[in-house]
């Protein structure tokens, strides 16, 4: 089934504030937003934004997320090491009666 | 908050089936959907489907249909997941998620699904 698109990979200096971004269209993000996702290696994912782009508690207000028509965005200020993950976003995509995930994008903190 | 404990790791041969278990709890099971997203290794992650705790209504992936069967045990607050026909693209980490506030909030710690001859 069709996803989101995500760029890879993405590098930060430590401090420095990053956005990363998941593409879809009119019929998951355009539509019905979407969800952000943190996933450090060997753990499940953590929800960092819902898909009205609240985050849920105990979520760092470091982590913002908004959408602009079919892309979405998730933006994270004064990086930390611990950052550094992979980040997923999702969608409830209407024409697929489907949730679609993007490839994610690998975040390395400099 | 709530928990999510999911069974242990299950090694299986191709064409064989494997049924794993998800077990609710610190929250209400009925009053939110729950999902099954898998994670082959090194890969990002698929959604599998959903079920409805509380009707018992299920909506699987296209490409699990015919292959997947999701149940729950409302007395046990237990969610089921039943993949058959395994080959090794099924090899994957298979995780349980409750759906609250408008994203998979909750998340189990994942059951490890290796097929191997």
């Amino acid at each position: 089934q069709a996803g989101l698109t995500q760029p890879p990979s993405v590098s930060k200096d430590l401090r420095q504030t990053a956005t990363l971004t998941c593409t879809g269209n009119n019929n998951n993000v355009g539509n019905e937003g979407a969800t952000w996702l943190q996933q450090h290696q060997g753990h499940p994912p953590k929800l960092l934004s819902s898909r009205n782009n609240n985050r849920p508690s105990g979520i760092s207000e470091r982590f913002s997320a908004s959408r602009s028509g079919s892309i979405a965005s998730l933006t994270i200020t004064g990086l930390q090491p611990e950052d550094e993950a992979d980040y997923y976003c999702s969608a409830w995509d209407s024409s697929l009666s489907a949730w679609v995930f993007g490839g994610g994008t690998k975040l390395t903190v400099l | 908050q709530g928990q999510l404990e999911q069974s242990g790791a299950e090694v299986k041969k191709p064409g064989a089936s494997v049924k794993l278990s998800c077990k609710a709890s610190g929250y209400s099971f009925t009053s939110h959907l729950m999902h099954w997203v898998r994670q082959a290794p090194g890969q990002g992650l698929e959604w599998m489907g959903v079920i409805n705790p509380s009707a018992g209504d299920k909506l699987y992936a296209k490409t699990f249909q015919g292959r997947v069967s999701m149940a729950r045990d409302t007395s046990t607050s237990t969610l089921y997941l039943d993949l058959n026909s395994l080959t090794s693209e099924d090899t994957a980490v298979y995780y349980c998620a409750t759906e609250r506030g408008g994203g998979f909030d909750l998340w189990g710690q994942g059951t490890m699904v290796t097929v191997s001859s």
